[in-house]
């Protein structure tokens, strides 16, 4: 299968200070990618969708200002987490897809702010 | 937006059982997938099905697309202490919506 990487695994910030996530999709070119974000023993919640070159489609209760997403190019997307504080603390997965209908999930990155 | 229905919602199984989980959607899919999501990772692709009524394995994994398009099931036989996780079906259109995840706990 295709591979997703997402960088850091792990990130301890303090309360108001702004962090980035980055995805990359390693051996194929991502025409979308996908923001997820998903609290202990609960599914995955869609924050957003991205299109490289445009800008992202946030779901609904996604406040596109705090979560900013910028995906600049066929392998990158970066998810910024501003002003963060700790009710944003979460497991952040990023997933992408090319020219086929699959999705494939970065290993997540565990944010905790303190 | 479109609701996936995964059941059951845990199963504690012993070694070697066989294993059953299904989804239902009120709509219609034209891909179902599964997913098996390990602690502190991110989902890995088990099976995609693309046309109704499609049969495919994945070694002791066999999942079928509902003749209806509004169904899946996964089928996970002989279970092994390493099956353990949850398990997420998801049906894609234009988007991907998943459903709540089936948690899986083998005994030795």
């Amino acid at each position: 299968g295709a591979v997703v990487s997402q960088h850091p695994s792990r990130v301890i910030c303090k309360s108001g200070t702004s962090v980035k996530i980055e995805c990359r999709s390693l051996d194929f070119q991502a025409t979308t990618m996908f923001w997820y974000r998903q609290f202990p023993k609960k599914s995955l919640m869609l924050m957003a969708t991205s299109n490289e070159g445009s800008k992202a489609t946030y779901e609904q209760g996604v406040e596109k200002d705090k979560f900013l997403i910028n995906h600049a190019s066929l392998t990158l997307s970066t998810l910024t987490v501003t002003s963060a504080h700790p009710e944003d603390s979460s497991f952040y997965i990023c997933s992408a897809r090319g020219g086929f209908s699959e999705q494939y999930f970065g290993p997540g990155t565990r944010l905790t702010v303190t | 937006g479109q609701q996936l229905n995964q059941s059951p919602q845990s199963m504690f199984i012993q070694e070697g059982e066989d294993v059953s989980m299904n989804c239902t959607s009120s709509s219609i899919f034209n891909t179902w997938l599964w997913y098996k999501q390990d602690p502190g990772e991110g989902p890995v692709l088990l099976i995609a099905l693309y046309k109704a009524g499609e049969l495919t394995s994945n070694g002791r994994l066999t999942a079928q697309f509902g003749i209806t398009r509004k169904d899946s099931f996964l089928n996970i036989s002989a279970s092994i202490p390493s099956d353990v996780g949850i398990y997420f079906c998801a049906g894609h259109n234009n988007d991907m919506r998943f459903g709540a995840g089936t948690r899986l706990t083998v005994k030795p």
